[in-house]
């Protein structure tokens, strides 16, 4: 099974429209971390937001916000007052707090987002 | 500190030659990881190391691929007899520590091409 699913390869918004990116993970670790990072053309992959599965409240980030809803497993990105800058992929992503090492970071597919002007 | 920084960021070799990447990580992390990005594809998992020390392998790193940090501080992957279905973007990162909460740092990643 897939950890993270983003069912949204590709999405469009109006310049200073909000936008909602869905984000959904499986894991049976009680205590994981959910993270949203932007990637432009250029390549780098950009931190934005982070979510403790233990946190109570929705991490907010300037305009971004993460909607956690732990029953669903969900973990949507919320982009408020879009800019053209924000046209990018996005990747949700999770690192699990099991015994290994590493906790690295599993990714889902993406979401291309286009801000229209 | 401007960051990770990887060299070269984009590779053309053809099938058969072998490449070697570099990943220059923020000089306080210790903890360094190799993802592969393919087309369309999020980030998977390589390799990671803590100081010099190599301490997880995903079984996507074939024998043709080697991972070294010799002094725990900068990184190369190596790819032998590289494929076709080796091209793809390598992004390095790096990390102040392990706990979930840590940001992961990326580089600009190297494209790599093998025609």
């Amino acid at each position: 099974a897939q950890k993270i699913t983003q069912t949204q390869p590709g999405m469009f918004v109006q310049e200073k429209e909000a936008v909602t990116l869905d984000c959904t993970y499986d894991t049976s670790d009680q205590s994981y971390g959910l993270f949203w990072y932007k990637q432009p053309s250029s390549g780098e992959m950009i931190f934005l937001i982070y979510q403790g599965s233990y946190d109570e409240q929705n991490a907010t980030e300037g305009r971004y916000s993460l909607n956690f809803q732990k029953a669903r497993k969900s973990a949507n990105l919320v982009i408020s007052a879009s800019q053209l800058g924000d046209s990018a992929m996005y990747f949700c992503a999770m690192r699990e707090g099991g015994s290994g090492s590493a906790r690295q970071l599993t990714f889902g597919s993406g979401t291309q987002l286009t801000v229209l002007p | 500190d401007t960051g990770v920084s990887q060299d070269p960021r984009h590779k053309i070799t053809k099938r058969g030659q072998n490449v070697t990447f570099r990943c220059d990580p923020i000089s306080e992390h210790n903890r360094l990881y190799w993802y592969r990005q393919t087309l369309g594809q999020g980030p998977e998992f390589l390799t990671y190391f803590q100081n010099e020390a190599q301490l997880e392998k995903s079984r996507l790193l074939s024998d043709r691929f080697s991972a070294e940090r010799p002094k725990g501080s900068f990184s190369t992957l190596e790819i032998q007899r590289t494929e076709q279905g080796d091209s793809a973007m390598y992004l390095c990162a790096s990390s102040f520590d392990s706990t979930l909460k840590a940001e992961a740092f990326f580089g600009q990643g190297t494209r790599l091409t093998v025609v």
